[in-house]
């Protein structure tokens, strides 16, 4: 089956720091990917989502993820991270139609 | 607006309750989807419904039963439910293309006691 693998369960990092959370996904002819939050008791917010084109891929918030195939990864990064971005982040890719599919998800703590 | 509205916010039942979740969306889409989530894990594909037709079941047990009413609307009527199922269900709204965005509702929180 397709799917999406987040390499760390829990990133923790200092205010204005520069953060990257990792996402590989399995290869396959077509890869559709996709990077959502979800801010505590809410639902998901799209951040961003490759589809195909340049490989830069840039998102709301200050995020902005690299779709690498040679190396099947489609990491999220921000330059300096804020208390608000405190949240869970995860990686999802589509599976079939309309089926997404969600890796185990990251959750981003930041540090004053 | 690109708002997903979900009521109730929470629901408490017992096992022997009936019970629905409601969903409502204004964006136009056609695609309409209910997901659950357990507490620290990611959201898991429920239903997805098709200009209002049932295009994906994920082998869902038949105690949750999906309905689609209209474009806008979308329920999942809840019977007989066990405690395991509780968690937060979200709901999702697109339009019909496979890489077109899913904006989420903020989730019923459910317990079943």
């Amino acid at each position: 089956a397709q799917s999406v693998t987040q390499l760390d369960s829990q990133v923790p990092v200092f205010e204005e720091a520069p953060v990257e959370l990792r996402c590989n996904y399995s290869s396959s002819v077509s890869v559709y990917l996709f990077w959502y939050v979800q801010y505590p008791n809410q639902g998901l917010q799209l951040l961003l989502k490759y589809l195909s084109g340049s490989t830069l891929v840039k998102g709301i918030n200050g995020f902005e993820a690299e779709f690498n195939k040679s190396q099947t990864s489609f990491h999220l990064r921000k330059p300096s991270v804020h208390i608000s971005d405190t949240a869970e982040y995860f990686c999802a890719r589509i599976q079939g139609a309309q089926k997404l599919v969600f890796g185990q998800g990251t959750r981003l703590t930041i540090n004053p | 607006d690109t708002e997903v509205t979900q009521t109730p916010k929470h629901l408490v039942m017992g096992m022997t309750n009936k019970k629905s979740l409601k969903c409502e969306q204004h964006m136009g889409h056609r695609a309409m989807y209910w997901y659950k989530q357990k507490a620290k894990k990611p959201p898991e594909l429920m239903f997805v419904y098709s200009y209002e037709k049932l295009s994906i079941n994920e082998s869902v047990p038949s105690r949750f039963s999906p309905e689609c009413p209209n474009s806008s609307l979308l329920n999942l009527h809840l019977h007989a439910l066990q405690p395991e199922d509780s968690a937060l269900y979200l709901c999702a709204s697109s339009q019909v293309g496979i890489t077109d965005t899913q904006y989420f509702g903020p989730g019923t929180r459910l317990t079943v006691l």
